[in-house]
């Protein structure tokens, strides 16, 4: 498996622009999940979902954000609109399911730049 | 909430000393313990993951102890080479949540 698949790696773009971020997690895996990187929080957990329903999303910051899964191997991370602060990695994760040996795969993630 | 601390936050030792990584959790009660490694601009790769039944986990030079009732655990790295050189993470799973914690800076000197 080719594992996590994000897109864009980079994006750079004005603020008030949509960004629109994407993911293909790995086959057969239940779970998906979406996080954010900065210098000041360190890697924080926006939303995720089970089996495509959006489970938890009490860490999307603002409805600025929205995040959707309409197949088992498709996600999207949308910001709109967005603003500097929003600049970060946004990584996307995939595990096959919870319990005692849960592991969480990662993306090599989005570098978001707001200008 | 569950509060993750890696201590030192940065490290630098010559090639082929061992590595000691700390990191402490505040909430005993947890799934279990992810360590992943990133390199500069990358994503995080899982390293090594103890259930919290587990002391401790092996994976070639790599070992990591477990002691959920302290909130402990150590990520051991033996005889270190250049290419060690990276973040490396700790994270507990309470749940479906990972915590992570800042990280370990690594550079080891050839």
């Amino acid at each position: 498996d080719a594992g996590v698949i994000q897109s864009p790696r980079h994006e750079v773009t004005e603020m008030g622009q949509e960004v629109t971020l994407r993911c293909k997690p790995i086959s057969g895996h239940d779970y998906l999940f979406w996080y954010r990187q900065t210098m000041m929080r360190g890697l924080e957990l926006l939303i995720y979902f089970n089996n495509n329903v959006p489970i938890d999303d009490s860490g999307m910051p603002e409805d600025r954000f929205s995040a959707k899964m309409p197949n088992a191997s498709f996600s999207t991370l949308k910001i709109q609109p967005s603003e500097p602060r929003d600049s970060a990695v946004y990584f996307c994760a995939s595990s096959p399911r919870q319990g005692l040996n849960t592991e969480a795969f990662f993306g090599q993630g989005t570098r978001l730049t707001v200008v | 909430k569950q509060e993750v601390t890696q201590i030192p936050a940065a490290l630098s030792v010559p090639e082929g000393e061992n590595l000691v990584l700390n990191c402490s959790f505040t909430d005993s009660a947890i799934y279990n313990l992810q360590w992943f490694r990133q390199d500069p601009g990358k994503g995080l790769t899982s390293l090594l993951l103890i259930q919290s039944s587990q002391r401790e986990q092996t994976s070639g030079r790599l070992n990591a102890s477990l002691d959920k009732s302290s909130g402990r655990s150590t990520l051991y790295i033996a005889a270190s080479q250049p290419g060690d050189s990276a973040t490396y993470l700790c994270a507990v799973s309470l749940t479906y949540k990972l915590s992570f914690g800042a990280g370990t800076t690594v550079t080891v000197r050839a």
